[in-house]
């Protein structure tokens, strides 16, 4: 049971570059969510979906995109990457009122 | 507008004293509160949480106290250990199931 995972650990991007972050769980949760950490700011929710097939906007949504196509992965996309967009990002997920359960992150440098 | 502030960025602690972290909201409509504890690279894992509707709760050497009239939760770790160092964020929870996480807490237990 490996709980939440992330891909990759770690990037680099240039400024207008894509990429995707995987987020993938095994316990069949029904809720998934994207987060990201900057420093003295906590996390702040980007995305998040409440079933496969549905995704909704978070606090920070603006230059994200999300799919969440099968229940156990939740994809977060970037498609043109800027400076801002340098932080540490969290993928969680729970079954309703459950408590989230974190993956262990992807640090990602926007050059 | 930050809805959960945890005000003291850093805590040193000896070890085998208390630590007491505290946390204010401002939105009325949290009635779950919860605090996640996070190392070094890794994802947040949950420590210990309170509903609105009571004003303590204890886990061991953890306890959370809830002051609703002024928005006002609070951590205490006793006695604090090494491994306690790390950081800690406070989170609430309105209706349906987004979190609104503070900003954290860094905690160094000194041996």
């Amino acid at each position: 049971n490996a709980g939440v995972t992330q891909t990759p650990k770690f990037r680099v991007l240039k400024t207008g570059q894509s990429m995707t972050l995987l987020c993938a769980q095994d316990m069949n949760h029904e809720y998934m969510y994207w987060y990201r950490q900057d420093p003295g700011m906590g996390l702040r929710l980007i995305h998040y979906s409440v079933g496969e097939g549905t995704t909704a906007k978070g606090e920070v949504p603006d230059g994200y995109n999300v799919s969440r196509l099968k229940k156990q992965n939740f994809l977060l996309g970037l498609e043109s990457a800027a400076p801002s967009q340098t932080s540490v990002y969290f993928c969680a997920s729970n079954q309703r009122i459950d408590t989230q359960y974190f993956g262990p992150g992807t640090r990602l440098t926007v050059l | 507008d930050q809805q959960v502030k945890q005000n003291s960025p850093s805590l040193s602690v000896q070890e085998g004293r208390i630590s007491i972290l505290n946390c204010d909201y401002t939105n009325s409509m949290f009635d779950y509160f919860l605090w996640y504890k996070k190392y070094p690279a890794e994802g947040p894992t949950f420590l210990i949480s309170i509903s609105s509707i009571k004003d303590k709760n204890e886990d061991g050497r953890f306890t959370v106290f809830l002051n609703k009239s002024a928005k006002h939760l609070s951590l205490h770790i006793v006695p604090s250990q090494p491994g306690d160092s790390a950081v800690y964020f406070c989170a609430a929870r309105a209706a349906g199931n987004k979190l609104t996480f503070g900003g954290g807490t860094r905690v160094l237990v000194k041996p």
